[in-house]
């Protein structure tokens, strides 16, 4: 089975900080990897799919990269807004979800 | 607007029964494959159960054997069936509709596993 690590668990940052979170798949998942956004009494929400296509709606200040085994979220200034929990997933051989992160204000 | 909204869920004993539901709007139901996930109290996203627009079902390990993911493609419906329900598969549930990945999602629907 293909695990997926995400680190960090928690991240403190301030608004306007650039937030960067990390994928690791156990073996090789090509560009078969999503990005959600979790809020407490919301519909997880996705942000990207295949490591780096933004979903329609989605700011641009949100980026994904990677592929094969390592993958990133990347927030280049983070909003109020963005204050939340954030998971990655695999999705071509089962889809097994990263531990998640949770970007908490500093 | 595409739209899933979960119901079902409830307070139920150690070793009792619930069933879910997952209503869909704004979308040809039956073309879609569609996902059953859950988030435990404090704990992080787990995929628990998919079928297919061709019946075609797989289950995570944690509930294989227990659980039984259906769908109804004339009442826009899908369903989870929980058996054997242990303090664990306390959790919100969500509902979502596979496109690839996962979206969109319903707004979960909690389960509660409690003498």
């Amino acid at each position: 089975d293909i695990q997926m690590t995400q680190s960090p668990s928690t991240l403190s940052a301030s608004v306007g900080d650039r937030v960067t979170i990390t994928c690791r798949a156990s073996q090789s998942i090509g560009s078969w990897l999503a990005w959600y956004q979790l809020k407490p009494g919301k519909a997880p929400k996705v942000l990207i799919y295949k490591a780096s296509t933004l979903e329609s709606g989605v700011p641009s200040r949100f980026s994904g990269s990677g592929s094969g085994t390592e993958f990133t979220l990347t927030i280049s200034s983070l909003h109020p807004d963005d204050f939340a929990s954030y998971y990655c997933q695999h999705y071509n051989n089962y889809w097994p979800f990263g531990q998640g992160t949770k970007v908490e204000i500093k | 607007e595409v739209q899933l909204v979960e119901s079902g869920g409830g307070l139920v004993q150690p070793g009792g029964s619930l069933r879910l539901s997952c209503a869909a709007s704004g979308f040809t139901f039956s073309l879609y494959n569609m996902h059953w996930v859950r988030q435990a109290p404090g704990k992080g996203l787990e995929w628990v159960s998919y079928i297919s627009n061709s019946d075609t079902v797989y289950y995570a390990d944690s509930v294989k054997g227990r659980f039984t993911i259906s769908r109804d493609d004339a009442k826009n419906s899908l369903y989870l069936q929980m058996n054997s329900l242990r303090a664990e598969d306390t959790a919100v549930y969500y509902c979502a509709r596979s496109i690839g990945w996962l979206d969109p999602w319903g707004q979960g629907t909690l389960v509660t596993v409690s003498s």
